[in-house]
C-alpha cells in the first residue's frame, strides 16, 4: 500500500495564479482532510470530507475550494493564490469504523511570490 | 470550537533524561487525544493516543496521561535518545455527533520542538 500520496511535492506560484493539489489514499478510508502547516502555528484544518460526496469547511477555508472526486481522491484548489497561502499543505485520511488515527501524506511545499 | 494549547514551545534535554510536554483543551466533550511526531521535512506520524475513558497509556518509553476534570493531557518520554529529536504535536478530537465513526476533526496544538543532546 502506498498509503496517502500527494502531488506535487513542491510548487512556486505567482500571485493570482491558480493550482490544484492532488491527494489520494489506498486504505479504503472514508474521511479525508486538508491541513496547512505554518511555523509556530501547528496544523490547521482547511477543509474535510467525512465521506464520499460530502465536504465541509474547517478552521481556515478562505481562498480554497475542495472536491471529493471519489472515495480515494480529495483535491484542494487555490483559485487566485496570495502570498499568505505560502505554506506546507498536508492531506490526511482516517477510517474505517472506529479507528480515529489520521494518516498523513508527505506534504506539498507551496511558495507564492 | 475546540482550542488546544501546548507547552513548552521548545524543550532541550540531555540524552537519558525525561521529557514532558503538556496540552490543555477547552471542549469537555472531546474524547480522543493523539500525539504526533514530525521529523524535519517529514510528515506527522502518530506515536501514541488515548481515549477519554482511559487515564494513562504506555508504549515502551512513551506514555500519555489524561486528566479529564482539568482538561489537560501530557506526553512523557523517558530515557530520551537523539533520535527522539523532532517536533511533537498534541491534538484533540471533539465527540462526533454522528456517533462512533472514524470521522472526526482534530484540533492541533502549536507544537513543541524537542532537542535531545548526546
Amino acid at each position: 500500500n502506498a498509503g496517502v500520496t500527494q502531488t506535487p511535492k513542491f510548487q512556486v506560484l505567482k500571485t493570482g495564479q491558480s493550482m490544484t493539489l492532488q491527494c489520494a489514499q489506498d486504505m479504503n478510508h472514508n474521511s479525508m482532510y486538508w491541513y496547512r502547516q505554518d511555523p509556530g502555528m501547528g496544523l490547521r484544518l482547511i477543509y474535510y470530507s467525512a465521506s464520499e460526496g460530502t465536504t465541509d469547511k474547517g478552521e481556515v477555508p478562505n481562498g480554497y475550494n475542495v472536491s471529493r472526486l471519489n472515495k480515494r481522491e480529495f483535491s484542494l484548489r487555490l483559485e487566485s493564490a496570495a502570498p499568505s497561502q505560502t505554506s506546507v499543505y498536508f492531506c490526511a485520511s482516517s477510517g474505517p469504523g472506529t479507528s480515529y488515527e489520521q494518516y498523513f501524506g508527505p506534504g506539498t511545499r507551496l511558495t507564492v511570490t | 470550537g475546540e482550542n488546544v494549547e501546548q507547552h513548552p514551545s521548545t524543550l532541550s534535554v540531555q540524552e537519558g533524561d525525561s521529557a514532558v510536554i503538556k496540552c490543555t483543551y477547552s471542549d469537555s466533550a472531546s474524547n480522543y487525544f493523539p500525539w504526533y511526531k514530525q521529523e524535519l521535512g517529514k510528515r506527522p506520524q502518530l506515536i501514541i493516543d488515548i481515549r477519554s475513558n482511559v487515564g494513562e497509556k504506555k508504549d515502551q518509553r512513551i506514555a500519555v496521561t489524561l486528566n479529564k476534570t482539568a482538561k489537560h493531557f501530557s506526553l512523557h518520554i523517558t530515557e530520551t535518545q537523539p533520535e527522539d529529536s523532532a517536533v511533537y504535536f498534541c491534538a484533540a478530537r471533539p465527540r462526533n455527533n454522528a456517533g462512533g465513526t472514524s470521522y472526526g476533526k482534530l484540533t492541533f496544538g502549536q507544537g513543541t520542538i524537542l532537542t535531545v543532546h548526546p
